[in-house]
């Protein structure tokens, strides 16, 4: 399968910053990117599907200002959460699709997820 | 809208012991279903899959089988292994242009020897 890395890992902020957050595609171009957050004991939600060259895509109640996306090439996509707060502090991870072209499904690899705290 | 419901653990079991971790769903149309896991430190992986009504999905000694009369996509193992701890999700598809997914809480499975 495909290999999916993010940048950093982990990290921690002052309360206002703005934090981005890495998602690469290594080994194959990646049209289609999903970014997700994880809370605690929860499931993973999805926050928005970013398209290379055009404006992402944002699940309702995501706050597109909040958290900006590019997908400027088709091996990178970016999220930054905007003037944190401790309420974004969070497990965020990306995916990237890849088309199978031989099945109805586009399967999709996850990155290893970024842990954000806010203080 | 579409959901998933899966135990949530966590589950501790001795090694060589039978699992099965409960699952469920809603959803409009005919999703595609799937488990996905993530071991310690890595990004989810997928397990299985299963694509139409009575389909069974099978991997590294899992498996699942898509029950339409029930709504239900079970994961079972046999014989788990130290190596199969890890934190497994139910989640569906739910078509939106791309594939969109959408996940259970996921569940906590620790094996000791």
């Amino acid at each position: 399968g495909a290999v999916v890395s993010q940048h950093p890992s982990r990290v921690i902020c002052k309360s206002g910053t703005s934090v981005k957050i890495e998602c690469r595609s290594l080994d194959f171009q990646a049209t289609t990117m999903f970014w997700y957050r994880q809370f605690p004991k929860k499931s993973l939600m999805l926050m928005a599907t970013s398209n290379e060259g055009s404006k992402a895509t944002y699940e309702q109640g995501v706050e597109k200002d909040k958290f900006l996306i590019n997908h400027a090439s088709l091996t990178l996509s970016t999220l930054t959460v905007t003037s944190a707060h401790p309420e974004d502090s969070s497990f965020y991870i990306c995916s990237v699709e890849n088309p199978s072209g031989l099945s109805s499904y586009n399967e999709q690899f996850f990155g290893p997820g970024t842990r954000l705290t806010v203080l | 809208g579409n959901s998933v419901t899966q135990m949530e653990g966590p589950v501790t079991l001795s090694e060589e012991a039978f699992l099965t971790i409960n699952c469920t769903y809603t959803a409009t149309g005919y999703p595609s279903l799937f488990w996905y896991v993530q071991y310690p430190g890595e990004g989810l992986q997928l397990l299985l899959k299963a694509t139409k009504a009575d389909d069974k999905g099978s991997n590294k000694g899992f498996e699942a089988t898509y029950r339409k009369e029930t709504t239900s996509f079970h994961l079972e193992k046999g014989s788990v292994q130290v190596s199969d701890s890890a934190v497994y999700f139910c989640a569906l598809s739910d078509w939106g242009g791309s594939e969109k997914l959408v996940f259970g809480k996921g569940m906590k499975l620790t094996v000791n020897p």
